[in-house]
């Protein structure tokens, strides 16, 4: 069983268009993230979640909008891409906010062109 | 500003001992964390510190020093698939993570 999964593993997409990123998981935590990790490897925290509240929402462009429909799942929606989205995608997960190491997705590499 | 630094790579030889710093400066402290991503995939924990010290994990050890800011992961008898970047992570007083750039390391048979 995968702790964190995430779907799709790779998007490739035009300028301009609207794609989604969904992340799952099933190991009861309490707080879900989603990181950006560009072609320098530095991974940026977009936002937190906590018991499905937004908590940490970082200068990210509003094109960029998380919906959490329960602590499970925590899904990304980009509108309007742009070239500079082009980026790995991470979602991860902790017990909760103050305690427990990340367990991480596999990432979603998306490709604007 | 809160900022972390670690080398932006190493090289090391199969089979040998390896130190990787971290320092940082933060507002606050809540524990640092240690991750090892391969390319291409995830990163994954690897060691977590909140009181200073050493902390032992088989062939890798993290130790801390909070006086100082300070950090280093010790890989020890070092093999290939220990090729890798090495993220250091320190938890605030908002209990957000800092990430490090990472450092990338080398093994070189």
């Amino acid at each position: 069983d995968t702790a964190v999964s995430q779907t799709p593993k790779y998007l490739v997409t035009q300028m301009g268009n609207d794609k989604s990123i969904k992340c799952e998981q099933n190991l009861g935590h309490d707080t879900m993230y989603w990181y950006k990790q560009d072609s320098k490897k530095f991974l940026k925290i977009m936002f937190s979640y906590n018991n499905k509240e937004l908590i940490i929402n970082e200068t990210v462009p509003n094109r960029f909008s998380p919906k959490s429909p329960d602590k499970a799942h925590l899904n990304l929606h980009i509108n309007s891409l742009e070239l500079g989205d082009s980026a790995v995608y991470f979602c991860a997960s902790s017990q909760d906010l103050e305690v427990g190491e990340l367990f991480f997705g596999e990432g979603s590499r998306l490709t604007v062109l | 500003g809160q900022n972390i630094d670690q080398p932006t790579e190493m090289t090391a030889t199969e089979g040998a001992i390896v130190q990787i710093n971290c320092t940082y400066q933060t507002s606050g402290f809540n524990g640092l964390f240690w991750y090892q991503q391969h390319a291409g995939e995830a990163p994954t924990f690897l060691s977590y510190n909140v009181l200073d010290g050493l902390e032992e994990k088989g062939r890798f050890s993290s130790f801390l020093s909070r006086s100082k800011g300070y950090s280093y992961l010790l890989l020890k008898e070092l093999q290939m698939k220990d090729s890798a970047s090495y993220l250091c992570a320190v938890r605030d007083s908002n209990y957000q993570l800092i990430w490090g750039a990472g450092t990338k390391l080398i093994i070189k048979p």
